[in-house]
């Protein structure tokens, strides 16, 4: 029962910004989205993540929507290391445990 | 600092071998975390670990699948008898708080074991 819903692929040239969207139309108010990314053949790798304010880091920027029903992931200047699968979390209390709900991703690819 | 680190990378068996996954998470991570990553999807959840405590198997998809953390740091996943459905790539996560009460703390991933049983 996958919680959030993401294109499955994009491209992004070299050195602009990459917009990744996620809908979870079904959040609780007491869950977090988590983004994360794989790059081929490495385990997932943890980018940001938030509850109701937009949040950035030296990554990436995050924003969610007032009703929180959807975000968005922007990568401010995206490099060809950029390239990987971006998956968008929504992280609360399951079966007891504050496990992950992967999706399949947005596999996005930067363009030289 | 050191990542989550596991082993083998790769793992061939035939079907019907048993295989033991090892993972050495990040040091006084309390929690720890096995998912399976079919190829092309995103990883699925399979149990989880607070200390020595298994807290939640709910994920594991067969009673040949077994998990323990003996002494709350290195964890085995354990299949018995494989057949080809489980070939998959078998990650490791870890948190420094309880999964239960940890409600921001992320997960750090390991590279994984890829096993492929033929």
């Amino acid at each position: 029962d996958a919680k959030t819903t993401q294109p499955p692929s994009m491209d992004c040239a070299e050195g602009r910004a990459a917009n990744l969207p996620c809908n979870h139309s079904t959040i609780s108010g007491n869950e977090y989205v988590y983004w994360y990314r794989q790059i081929h053949s490495q385990g997932p790798q943890y980018i940001i993540h938030g509850l109701k304010n937009n949040e950035t880091n030296e990554m990436a920027s995050l924003i969610i929507t007032e009703d929180r029903k959807s975000s968005t992931l922007i990568l401010p200047h995206a490099t060809l290391r950029d390239t990987a699968v971006y998956y968008c979390i929504v992280r609360g209390l399951t079966s007891g445990t504050y496990k992950y709900i992967f999706g399949t991703g947005t596999r996005l690819k930067v363009l030289a | 600092g050191a990542g989550v680190s596991q082993s083998p990378r790769y793992k061939v068996a035939k079907r019907g071998q048993d295989v033991a996954l090892r993972c050495d998470p990040i040091s006084g991570h309390v929690s720890l975390f096995w998912y399976q990553q079919a190829l092309g999807q995103g990883p699925e959840f399979l149990t989880y670990f607070q200390n020595e405590a298994q807290l939640d198997k709910s994920g594991l998809p067969s009673d040949r699948f077994f998990a323990e953390r003996p002494e709350g740091s290195v964890s085995t996943l354990k299949i018995q008898r494989t057949q080809q459905e489980d070939s998959a790539v078998y990650l490791c996560a870890s948190s420094s708080r309880a999964g239960r009460s940890g409600t921001t703390y992320e997960q750090y991933f390991g590279p994984g074991t890829r096993l492929t049983v033929t």
